[in-house]
C-alpha cells in the first residue's frame, strides 16, 4: 500500500512566523505535489516536482515555496505565514508515466490556522 | 488546457435511494479520468479511474462510473446509497499526449445521506 504522510494533523502559528509543512512518500514516486484546499474553491494546485531538486510553480504559489532534497520528501515553506493562508494543506505522490498521469496518492492533510 | 465541471456542488439523497453525481470535462485530446472520495477530516482517496478499454468503470465501495466521449462525461454512480457514503467528492482529468503533468480537479460534490 502507497503511504504519503505529512508531519501534522493539525497546526497554529502567528502570522509572520515561518511555516514548514512535511511530506514523505515510502513508494518511490517521482512526482509529489501540494495543495490547499479551501471550502467551495476545490483544491488548488500550489507547487509540484518531477524530481528530486525540481519544483514547478502551480496556480497559487505566491507566498509559498517548496524543497525536495531527497526522492521521498518534499516540504513546503510559507516563508511569512498570513491569515489568508489558513486553510487545509495536501500533499500526494505519483509514479511517472511515459504518457498521461496515474493515480495521485494522497496524505491524510493538515490544518492550519494562522492567527 | 483541459478543465472539470461538477455540475452540482451539494447533492442529498435518503439512504438506499440511486445517486449519481455529474462530472463533465473540457479536452481536445485523449484523457484519463479519476473520481475520488474524501471523508471528513482525511485525505482523497481513489474511487475508481478510467485508463483505456471498457467504458464502465467499477470502482470500491459499489460506485461505478460510465466514461462518455461524445458527451465528454464520466459521471459516477451508485445503486444504493448508505450513511457512510456521506463525503466530499471529486473528478479529475489528465491529457494522455501532455504527460506527466499534475491531475486537474473539479470543485468537488458534497453527498450528504440522509437517514
Amino acid at each position: 500500500d502507497v503511504k504519503v504522510t505529512q508531519s501534522s494533523r493539525y497546526l497554529v502559528k502567528r502570522t509572520g512566523e515561518k511555516v514548514f509543512l512535511e511530506c514523505v512518500q515510502d513508494m518511490d514516486h517521482e512526482n509529489m505535489f501540494w495543495y490547499r484546499q479551501d471550502p467551495g474553491l476545490g483544491l488548488r494546485l500550489i507547487y509540484f516536482s518531477y524530481d528530486v531538486k525540481m519544483k514547478e510553480k502551480g496556480d497559487i504559489p505566491e507566498g509559498y515555496s517548496v524543497s525536495r532534497e531527497k526522492k521521498e520528501r518534499f516540504s513546503l515553506i510559507l516563508e511569512s505565514a498570513s491569515t489568508n493562508q489558513t486553510s487545509m494543506y495536501l500533499c500526494a505522490s505519483s509514479p511517472r508515466l511515459a504518457e498521461g498521469t496515474d493515480t495521485q496518492y494522497f496524505g491524510p492533510g493538515t490544518r492550519l490556522t494562522v492567527l | 488546457a483541459q478543465s472539470v465541471t461538477q455540475l452540482d456542488s451539494q447533492v442529498p439523497v435518503f439512504e438506499e435511494a440511486p445517486v449519481e453525481l455529474r462530472c463533465n470535462y473540457s479536452s481536445s485530446v485523449s484523457v484519463y479520468l479519476f473520481w475520488y472520495v474524501q471523508y471528513p477530516n482525511q485525505g482523497l482517496q481513489l474511487l475508481l479511474k478510467y485508463l483505456s478499454g471498457s467504458t464502465l468503470v467499477k470502482g470500491i465501495n459499489g460506485f461505478e462510473a460510465e466514461f462518455n466521449k461524445s458527451q465528454t462525461s464520466f459521471h459516477l454512480r451508485k445503486p444504493s446509497v448508505h450513511i457512510s457514503d456521506t463525503a466530499e467528492y471529486f473528478c479529475a482529468v489528465s491529457e494522455i499526449p501532455t504527460g506527466n503533468t499534475p491531475l486537474v480537479f473539479g470543485k468537488g460534490t458534497r453527498l450528504s445521506v440522509i437517514a
